[in-house]
């Protein structure tokens, strides 16, 4: 069975920090995508990024990038200089095979920017 | 950009009542999905929809649910008879395609009193 784990409940950062939200997932499926999400305090569900598990090139956009490791199932996102409008939690998430729209949701990281 | 929209914002029902959620989603995609998330808990799968039927459903999606396209525009989700543990975050979600990310609606917060 599929499952993700966010091993980090909470973060806190002071603005203009570096920070990495860590994501590990568990599949038997070698065909998969893997996801990150946002949802700011307004409770919407942002879309950031999807991967598949065929494609382990880095990805940045803009302060964000994501670390993808197929040999240590890791997803992992970070945040360069983060800012106050970052705080919300990230949610890392992983489909697997012919069920792309079910997706399978980490605990999810709560992050916190302060200024 | 087109988005997936969801009526209403928030909900109270009284345990026992039946309630309806509703959902527009982006009008050419053919499949579509609601997902639920309780207060402060990670974002869980109910169902599945495509071709005016159930494509999958999870262990939480009981006989209490169902799922419907009424129209052309609409996707529903009705819970027949409410309990206090029902209370959440509903997201509706639609895809063009199986492979193509999922659209997220803005959620409708149900509370059960």
């Amino acid at each position: 069975a599929q499952k993700v784990t966010q091993a980090q409940t909470e973060i806190s950062v002071v603005e203009k920090e570096d920070v990495t939200l860590d994501c590990v997932y568990e599949t038997r499926d070698t065909t998969y995508y893997l996801f990150w999400y946002k949802q700011p305090p307004s409770g919407e569900l942002v879309f950031l990024i999807r991967r598949n598990s065929f494609d382990e090139q880095n990805e940045i956009s803009g302060r964000y990038s994501w670390n993808f490791q197929k040999s240590t199932s890791s997803f992992n996102f970070t945040i360069t200089a983060s800012q106050v409008v970052d705080s919300a939690v990230y949610f890392c998430a992983l489909s697997e095979g012919t069920s792309y729209g079910k997706l399978t949701f980490g605990q999810g990281t709560i992050l916190t920017v302060h200024p | 950009e087109p988005e997936v929209t969801q009526t209403p914002s928030h909900q109270v029902t009284q345990m026992g009542q039946e309630v309806i959620l509703r959902c527009v989603p982006i009008s050419n995609h053919l499949y579509f999905y609601w997902y639920r998330q309780i207060l402060g808990q990670k974002v869980e799968f109910l169902v599945s929809f495509y071709n005016n039927e159930i494509s999958e459903k999870s262990e939480i999606f009981d006989d209490q649910f169902s799922v419907e396209r009424p129209d052309g525009s609409n996707f529903t989700l009705k819970i027949r008879s409410t309990k206090l543990e029902d209370s959440a975050m509903y997201f509706c979600a639609s895809s063009s395609d199986p492979t193509e990310s999922l659209h997220f609606g803005n959620g409708t917060r149900l509370t059960v009193t």
